[in-house]
């Protein structure tokens, strides 16, 4: 089955740097690829996805970019904001996004003021 | 209201009762899935409905565990005989595609 790695565990960055989180894919099979934050006490919100069929997609400070061969996905967040700070997860499906996703586990993003 | 809605937030019970929880979807997603999700992990597949009809269910989920659709709106999860390893934070999300969390059920067994 599927298996998601995810790196940093944990990361640590200036308000106004950028934050890069790393995550590889194990089932060339899976086409769906989405970023959740989750804040404490919440269910994971969904922030960007991308599918298999485009390199790179982007949403105001947000970014994700794939690249299939190398079965990794990358979120890229610029000018980081206190509100930033979150547990942020990647995830892969297979079916568009229409089957059980597996998540990775998980970075905490700290955004020191 | 327009977000996935979980009852109970929370329970604590002792181990070796039964507890049901509920899940109330977007009205027009007709795929509603259930995860677990222990501390510093990411969520754990469980199973999954299209409408009524459970489509998949995950090794984790082991013969304690029953989940259901009826009438494919509303579903429950109920886990007889829990056990401590059962404490976890239980989510619900319906998608038509998007995938949409509600706010989950912390469950505390003692």
């Amino acid at each position: 089955g599927e298996n998601v790695e995810q790196h940093p565990s944990t990361l640590s960055v200036q308000e106004g740097d950028s934050a890069v989180i790393k995550c590889t894919y194990s089932d060339s099979a899976s086409n769906y690829f989405p970023w959740y934050k989750q804040e404490l006490g919440k269910g994971p919100q969904l922030i960007i996805d991308i599918r298999s069929n485009v390199g790179e997609k982007k949403d105001q400070r947000i970014a994700v970019t794939l690249n299939k061969t190398a079965k990794h996905f990358s979120l890229h967040i610029t000018e980081t904001q206190p509100e930033d700070s979150a547990v942020y997860f990647c995830a892969a499906s297979r079916g568009s996004g229409n089957t059980p996703l597996v998540f990775g586990k998980g970075t905490r993003l700290s955004v020191i003021a | 209201d327009t977000g996935v809605s979980q009852d109970p937030r929370h329970k604590i019970t002792k181990r070796g009762q039964n507890v049901t929880f509920r899940c109330d979807p977007i009205s027009e997603h007709n795929r509603l899935y259930w995860y677990r999700q222990t501390l510093g992990q990411g969520p754990e597949f469980l199973t999954y409905f299209q409408n009524e009809a459970q489509l998949e269910k995950s090794r984790l989920l082991s013969d304690r565990f029953s989940a259901e659709r009826p009438k494919g709106s509303f579903s429950t999860l109920e886990i007889q005989r829990t056990e401590q390893g059962d404490s976890a934070m239980y989510l619900c999300a319906s998608s038509f595609p998007t995938r949409v969390f509600g706010q989950g059920t912390r469950l505390t067994v003692v």
